[in-house]
């Protein structure tokens, strides 16, 4: 099973600024990492696939790279809707699919 | 407009059975995987299990043996059959959509709001 690990668990920020979150596996993935933020009482919502594709509709400030077994979203510059729970998940090696422990980003 | 509606959700003793569905709308259910995702209360996201374009089925460890998903392509509905339910099946559970047609790549693409299942005596 692919353990992905993210961090930090919480990142304490302003509006404006730059918010890097990691995700790392356990072993490699290739780009198959894909990210999704929840915001409280909402379901989760598709970012990223396949490491750095953006899902329609997903603004430009958020981006993804990375390849095999580190992988970070940015944010460029955080706008007060992008306060949320942050997930990776990755679907190279499956059945498990599996998602990281989630990075909370809050208001500072 | 893709659209997923969960339903079945509710109280259910340890030991009893629940069946959930997801009501699909906006495409053609059996020609895309689909998935149902868990989440604990105040947990992160766990996969449960998928159903790809070709019928094949996939299980988490933590359920393999007790949920069994399926679909009626009758009605473009997915289900998840849970039996044998335990205090730790507690969750809201989601039902998603891949992102592209007629492949295995699981990428959750589309959620529904979720059906919250209670296992308490």
């Amino acid at each position: 099973e692919v353990v992905l690990t993210q961090s930090p668990a919480t990142l304490s920020l302003s509006p404006g600024d730059r918010a890097t979150l990691s995700c790392r596996a356990s072993q490699s993935v290739s780009r198959y990492l894909a990210w999704y933020q929840q915001k409280p009482g909402q379901a989760p919502r598709l970012l990223i696939y396949d490491a750095s594709n953006r899902a329609a509709g997903i603004p430009a400030r958020f981006s993804g790279s990375g390849f095999g077994t580190d992988f970070t979203l940015t944010i460029s510059s955080l706008e007060p809707e992008d306060f949320a729970v942050y997930y990776c998940q990755q679907r190279q090696h499956w059945p498990p699919l599996t998602f990281g422990g989630g990075t909370k980003v809050d208001i500072k | 407009e893709v659209q997923l509606v969960e339903s079945g959700g509710g109280l259910e003793q340890p030991g009893g059975s629940l069946r959930l569905s997801c009501a699909a709308s906006g495409f053609t259910l059996s020609t895309y995987g689909m998935s149902w995702v868990r989440q604990g209360p105040g947990k992160g996201l766990e996969w449960v299990s998928s159903i790809v374009p070709g019928g094949e089925t996939y299980y988490a460890d933590s359920v393999k043996g007790r949920f069994t998903i399926s679909r009626d392509t009758s009605k473009n509905t997915l289900y998840l059959q849970m039996i044998s339910l335990r205090a730790d099946d507690t969750a809201l559970y989601y039902c998603t959509k891949n992102f592209e047609e007629s492949t295995t790549n699981m990428i959750f693409h589309y959620w529904g709001l979720g059906t919250r299942v209670t296992v308490s005596s």
